[in-house]
């Protein structure tokens, strides 16, 4: 049974720092990797999506990479932003053939001005 | 946001009534979910389907039934609402491919059960 990790929990860090958030998965079967924000309150949002024969994906601040035969994911923020304050998902497919995913628990970022 | 519309979006009843949720897309992709959300437990599937009037089982399913007559709607109904299903639902479409497509929520329908 596929299994999702997020750490750590939360995070806190000053305007402008760099930061690696972490996902691990425990079924390397996978063909694609998801990263999700939400705000509080709000949908999910659709970050990154890196497929099973990609290392990395980028868009603008943010650069998601995938080892699928570790079973990671990391998702890097650039210059963080008060703005970037968010909870942060990662989630991957389910084992059968229909598209449904599995989620970590989140990981909560706050970004201090 | 792909076009996703959930109604309502708050809603508060008693125990013991039923409730429907309604999941709207405008660009007619095959596969949508019902999510609920909750501390502690984060996101779990309670319903799918992959096509008019194909519906499947979630990880969570008890209590719930959905119905897909048209290809744009994805209804999740709770027959008689307990307080258990309090909870923050969430519908999904797939785009694409279910392997390799990309998944986009809707808002999200808040429900409480008193």
């Amino acid at each position: 049974k596929q299994e999702v990790t997020q750490i750590p929990a939360a995070l806190s860090v000053p305007e402008g720092e760099n930061l690696v958030l972490n996902c691990s998965f425990t079924d390397s079967a996978i063909y694609n990797l998801q990263w999700f924000r939400q705000d509080p309150g709000k949908g999910l949002t659709s970050l990154l999506l890196i497929q099973s024969s990609q290392r990395e994906q980028t868009s603008g601040r943010l650069n998601a990479s995938l080892d699928k035969s570790s079973g990671r994911s990391t998702l890097y923020i650039a210059a963080s932003q008060p703005g970037d304050s968010a909870t942060y998902l990662c989630a991957v497919p389910g084992s059968s053939n229909t598209g449904k995913l599995i989620f970590g628990q989140g990981t909560t970022l706050q970004v201090k001005p | 946001d792909a076009g996703i519309t959930q109604s309502p979006r708050h809603k508060v009843t008693e125990t013991g009534t039923p409730v429907t949720l309604r999941c709207h897309q405008t660009e007619n992709h095959r596969y949508m979910y019902w999510y609920r959300q909750d501390p502690g437990h984060g996101l779990r599937l309670i319903h799918y389907s992959y096509g008019v009037k194909d519906t499947d089982k979630g990880e969570v399913s008890d209590g719930y039934s959905v119905s897909r007559s048209k290809t744009e709607d994805f209804l999740l109904t709770l027959e008689s609402a307990t307080s258990s299903q309090t909870s923050v639902y969430f519908c999904a479409i797939r785009t694409g491919n279910p392997n390799t497509g990309e998944l986009f929520f809707g808002e999200g329908s808040r429900l409480t059960v008193l």
